[in-house]
């Protein structure tokens, strides 16, 4: 069965250096997302990319953020100088065009800033 | 701005029983709703999706309803056991358009099946 992955699993990064997040979308998808789950709280989006730019962005997503497709299966979440409180869950999800509309979710990566 | 609310935020229930999990959304002009599982310090499993054309959807133990109009939606889950244990999420796009829109996720239900 098609899955989301995501590597990797866990990073831990001292503050103020860059990361980044991987995925690989499932192929025939072309809604991408990036969430993130603060441990103990809700899953909160990030940021959605649609033909190659981003199509909506939350107020989280400020200029330490960056996603990028570099080609044609991976997907990238960058993180330019992080902070404390960046530490968190990241879940990249996709999701088909003209589909079911349901939206699968990668297994995570756990970043932790210290 | 559309919320989400889970109750209740955890059950513990023993083996065998049924049980019913809800979900209520503020804002009724809602594409689906997908219903979601969470191991914990795991990713989020996709477990039904519901159109909002759609009043149930059912896989396997696991029957969703959904009442758009009301802004509540139900997960039951039939004949319980041990390995159900885990948090359960409710989403929902965030407008009424092709259902590609950002996902506004519920608190969650911790349950825990008690053999």
């Amino acid at each position: 069965e098609p899955e989301v992955t995501q590597t990797p699993s866990h990073q831990v990064t001292q503050m103020g250096q860059e990361v980044i997040l991987r995925c690989v979308p499932i192929s025939n998808h072309l809604y991408f997302y990036w969430y993130r789950q603060i441990l103990g709280q809700k899953v909160e989006f990030l940021v959605s990319f649609y033909n190659n730019e981003i199509s909506e962005k939350s107020e989280i997503f400020d200029d330490q953020f960056s996603v990028e497709r570099p080609d044609g299966s991976n997907f990238t979440l960058k993180i330019r100088s992080t902070k404390l409180e960046d530490s968190a869950m990241y879940f990249c999800a996709s999701l088909e065009v003209g589909g079911s509309t349901e939206a699968f979710f990668g297994q995570g990566t756990r970043l932790t800033v210290v | 701005k559309q919320e989400v609310t889970q109750i209740p935020a955890a059950l513990s229930v023993p083996e065998g029983e049924n049980l019913v999990l809800n979900c209520s959304f503020t804002d009724s002009a809602i594409y689906n709703l997908q219903w979601f599982r969470q191991d914990p310090g795991k990713g989020l499993t996709s477990l039904l999706l519901i159109q909002s054309s759609q009043r149930e959807q059912t896989s396997g133990r696991l029957n969703a309803s959904l009442d758009k109009s009301s802004g509540r939606s139900t997960l039951y889950i039939a004949a319980s056991q041990p390995g159900d244990s885990a948090t359960y999420l409710c989403a929902v796009p965030s407008g009424e358009g092709f259902g590609n829109e950002k996902l506004t996720f519920g608190t969650g239900t911790r349950l825990t099946i008690i053999p």
